[in-house]
C-alpha cells in the first residue's frame, strides 16, 4: 500500500533555509510526487512536480527560493530565504495503484 | 492562465444532495482530467474523486463511493459533484483540480465550503 510520510510541523528562522521531507513506503522509490502549499485561511497551490531523479517542473509565478531534490525514496522541498509568507501547510501528493495519495502535511512556522 | 471556480455549497441539511460545481477557464479543459478533493476544519486534504478528461473513468473515495457522482460537461468547461445523503462529516471545504499526465494535481480552484447541519 503506497503511502506518504511528512513530518508533523517544523520551524525555521526569517531569512534561513529549511528542507521539508515527504518519504514514499516501501517498493515505491520511483514514484514522482506534487509539492503544494497551503497558507492559512486559503486554499491550496500546487508548487512542483519532483521526479525520483530529482528534477522537477514549478508552477507559474513560483519563487527560486522553492526546489525540490530526490534521494531514494525521499522527495524533498528547500525552501531558501524563508520569508513570513512561507508560514503554510505543505502537503505532498502522488498517485497509486488507481486512487491519489496525500501525504499528511508539514506545518511550517516562520520565527 | 488556469483558472478553476468553484460553487453550490453552503448550509446543507442532513440527507439533502447539493451539487458542486467548478467552472474551468484558460486551459483546454476537455484535454485534462479533475479531482474533487476536500478539507475538514483543521484537517488534511483528503481525495474525493477523480475523472478522466472524456469522463470515460472515474475513481471514488471509500467516503464517497455510493453517494457522490463524478461528472464533466466538456461543451460547458465545466466539472460536477453529486452529493447524496449528506452526513455531518462531509463538512469541508471542497476544491476542484486539474491533473496532468501522470495524474498529478497542477492547479487548484478557491474551494467551496459545505457544511451539513440541520
Amino acid at each position: 500500500q503506497l503511502v506518504l510520510t511528512q513530518s508533523p510541523s517544523t520551524s525555521a528562522s526569517l531569512g534561513a533555509s529549511v528542507k521539508l521531507t515527504c518519504t514514499l513506503s516501501s517498493g515505491h522509490s520511483s514514484y514522482a510526487i506534487a509539492w503544494h502549499q497551503q497558507q492559512p485561511e486559503k486554499g491550496p497551490r500546487y508548487l512542483m512536480k519532483l521526479n525520483s531523479d530529482g528534477s522537477h517542473t514549478k508552477g507559474d509565478g513560483i519563487p527560486d527560493r522553492f526546489s525540490g531534490s530526490s534521494s531514494g525514496a525521499e522527495r524533498y522541498l528547500t525552501i531558501s530565504s524563508l520569508q513570513s509568507e512561507d508560514e503554510a501547510d505543505y502537503y505532498c501528493q502522488t498517485w497509486g495503484t488507481g486512487i491519489p495519495v496525500f501525504g499528511g502535511g508539514t506545518k511550517l512556522t516562520v520565527l | 492562465q488556469v483558472q478553476l471556480v468553484e460553487s453550490g455549497g453552503g448550509v446543507v441539511q442532513p440527507g439533502r444532495s447539493p451539487r458542486l460545481s467548478c467552472a474551468a477557464s484558460g486551459f483546454t479543459f476537455s484535454s485534462y482530467g479533475m479531482y474533487w478533493v476536500r478539507q475538514a476544519p483543521g484537517k488534511g486534504l483528503e481525495w474525493v474523486a477523480v475523472i478522466s478528461h472524456d469522463g470515460s473513468n472515474k475513481y471514488y473515495a471509500d467516503s464517497a463511493k455510493g453517494r457522490f457522482t463524478i461528472s464533466r460537461d466538456n461543451s460547458k468547461n465545466t466539472l460536477y459533484l453529486q452529493m447524496n445523503s449528506l452526513r455531518a462529516e462531509d463538512t469541508a471545504v471542497y476544491y476542484c483540480a486539474t491533473h496532468d499526465s501522470t495524474l498529478l494535481i497542477q492547479a487548484w480552484g478557491q474551494g467551496t465550503l459545505v457544511t451539513v447541519s440541520s
